[in-house]
């Protein structure tokens, strides 16, 4: 089936410092997601990209939709202790409906 | 919105019990879909219904898990019988079915089968 590569797998960071993180695709997606998880807790969404080249913020969050529609990434920007959690990028084929694709996830440790 | 509401929370049972767990999607929305969540798989998509009919249920282990969804707002997922490979964190999703959707997931379900 269809594959995201999501890197780095885990982060452990100081509290302040800027993150980044990214999926990537062999496969074009119409949409990309972020979604953070909480531990005991269901993802949830952050950030949610419709077209190649958008780029949107919420917060200190912010996301970018690949040219080539293959790729994504979000960045934090001055990191919290509440950061922590894991996050997944989620992408959507233009032929699967409303079937998304996850990625592996990535551990944010965030050292106070 | 209450959001998509999965119930029981915890469920610890014995193998070769049969286990039900529940799903109330978000209202207005038409799809629905079944995630089961642990640390060797990561995030993996059993079942997802559009309209209450199964589109794509390749991603159900085996015989012993089925998903009914008799009505626009109430699903479920049931694995009968129960075995410890089952133990995982089962998440039930919604969202509308079209080009650019999101996902809304509820709080799972964590089953323990002993």
């Amino acid at each position: 089936g269809q594959q995201l590569n999501q890197s780095p797998q885990s982060m452990f960071i100081q509290e302040g410092e800027d993150v980044s993180m990214n999926c990537t695709s062999s496969s074009i997606f119409n949409t990309w997601l972020w979604y953070k998880q909480d531990p005991g807790e269901g993802p949830v969404l952050l950030i949610a990209l419709y077209k190649a080249g958008e780029l949107t913020s919420n917060g200190r969050l912010t996301a970018q939709f690949g040219i080539t529609r293959k790729d994504s990434f979000l960045n934090i920007s001055a990191s919290i202790p509440s950061d922590v959690g894991i996050y997944f990028c989620a992408g959507q084929l233009k032929t699967s409906g409303s079937r998304l694709t996850f990625g592996e996830g990535t551990q944010l440790t965030v050292n106070p | 919105d209450a959001g998509v509401i999965q119930s029981p929370r915890h469920e610890v049972t014995e193998m070769g019990q049969e286990v039900t767990l529940r799903c109330k999607p978000i209202s207005g929305h038409n799809s629905l879909f079944w995630y089961r969540q642990t640390m060797m798989r990561g995030l993996e998509l059993l079942i997802y219904f559009n309209n209450n009919v199964p589109i794509d249920d390749s991603g159900m282990p085996e015989d012993r898990f089925s998903a009914k969804m008799p009505n626009a707002s109430f699903s479920t997922l049931k694995i009968q019988p129960s075995e410890p490979r089952d133990s995982a964190v089962y998440f039930c999703a919604s969202s509308l079915w079209g080009k650019n959707t999101e996902a809304f997931f509820g709080q799972g379900t964590r089953l323990t089968v002993v």
